[in-house]
C-alpha cells in the first residue's frame, strides 16, 4: 500500500458525461501527479500541483481539468467523455514535487466510456 | 522531448533464473534520473530502483540491479533469483530535471515467471 488512496476504483459512464476522479496523497505530500495509461497511448503523464499550484502540465486535453485543493487532496475532471477516454488513470505524490522526489503512485481509477 | 523505448514486449524467464529487461533513451540533458516500476495484475505501480545519472556506480535492490551505460543511454534491469511475484509489466521510466518532475515512460515489457 502506498499511502496515495484514489476513489472510485471502478466508473462506468456514457459518451458526453463528466465525471470527477479524486485522489488524496501520502501524508506529509504536497505534490500530486496525475497519469493516464490506456492500450493506445501507454503511460502518459497529465498534469502536475504542488501545494495548490499547478507546476507542469503534459498532454492533458482541453476537455480535462485538475485542481488540488487546500488540504492537498485533487480532483481530475473529465468532460465530453469519448470512447477513447477510457483508461486508467492514475494519481502520485511526492514530498515537494522535486525531480529527485519519488513519486508513489496509487491504486488507480478503471474509466470506461460506453 | 525526450523518449524511453523498450524492444522487448514480452521476456519470460525460469524460476530462480536470472533475466535482464532491456531500455533505451534519448536525451540531450545531461543529467536525469532513470526509474524501473512495476505493475503486476493488480495494476498498482510499484517503485523497483532508481537511478541518478550523475553516479557512475549502478543503482541495486536486493535482487534487482541496472546497468547503466550513459554514453549508449541504455539502462536495463537484471532480476536475479527470479521469483513466481516478480511476474508482471515492467515500465522503464526518464525523469528530467527540468520541466517539473514528470516521468517518460516506455512501452512496457511484460515479464512470465515459469515455475
Amino acid at each position: 500500500d502506498s499511502g496515495v488512496t484514489q476513489t472510485p476504483k471502478h466508473l462506468i459512464t456514457a459518451t458526453g458525461q463528466r465525471v470527477t476522479l479524486r485522489c488524496s496523497p501520502r501524508s506529509g505530500d504536497l505534490s500530486v501527479y496525475w497519469y493516464q495509461q490506456s492500450l493506445d497511448q501507454g503511460l502518459q503523464f497529465l498534469i502536475q500541483y504542488y501545494n495548490g499550484e499547478e507546476r507542469a502540465k503534459g498532454n492533458i486535453l482541453e476537455r480535462f481539468s485538475a485542481q488540488q485543493f487546500p488540504d492537498l487532496h485533487s480532483e481530475l475532471n473529465l468532460s465530453s467523455l469519448e470512447l477513447g477516454d477510457s483508461a486508467l488513470y492514475f494519481c502520485a505524490s511526492s514530498v515537494v514535487g522535486l525531480v529527485q522526489d519519488t513519486q508513489y503512485f496509487g491504486p488507480g481509477t478503471r474509466l470506461t466510456v460506453l | 522531448a525526450q523518449t524511453v523505448t523498450q524492444s522487448q514486449p514480452e521476456m519470460s524467464v525460469q524460476e530462480a533464473e536470472t533475466v535482464t529487461l532491456s531500455c533505451t533513451y534519448d536525451t540531450s540533458e545531461s543529467d536525469y534520473y532513470l526509474f524501473w516500476y512495476k505493475q503486476p495484475p493488480s495494476r498498482q505501480m510499484i517503485l523497483v530502483i532508481r537511478q541518478e545519472a550523475y553516479k557512475q556506480q549502478n543503482a541495486t535492490e536486493n535482487r534487482f540491479s541496472v546497468n547503466f551505460q550513459k554514453a549508449a543511454k541504455s539502462f536495463s534491469l537484471k532480476i536475479s533469483d527470479s521469483q513466481l511475484g516478480d511476474a508482471a509489466m515492467y515500465f522503464c521510466a526518464y525523469r528530467s530535471l527540468g520541466g517539473g518532475s514528470r516521468l517518460t515512460f516506455g512501452e512496457g515489457t511484460q515479464l512470465t515467471v515459469n515455475p
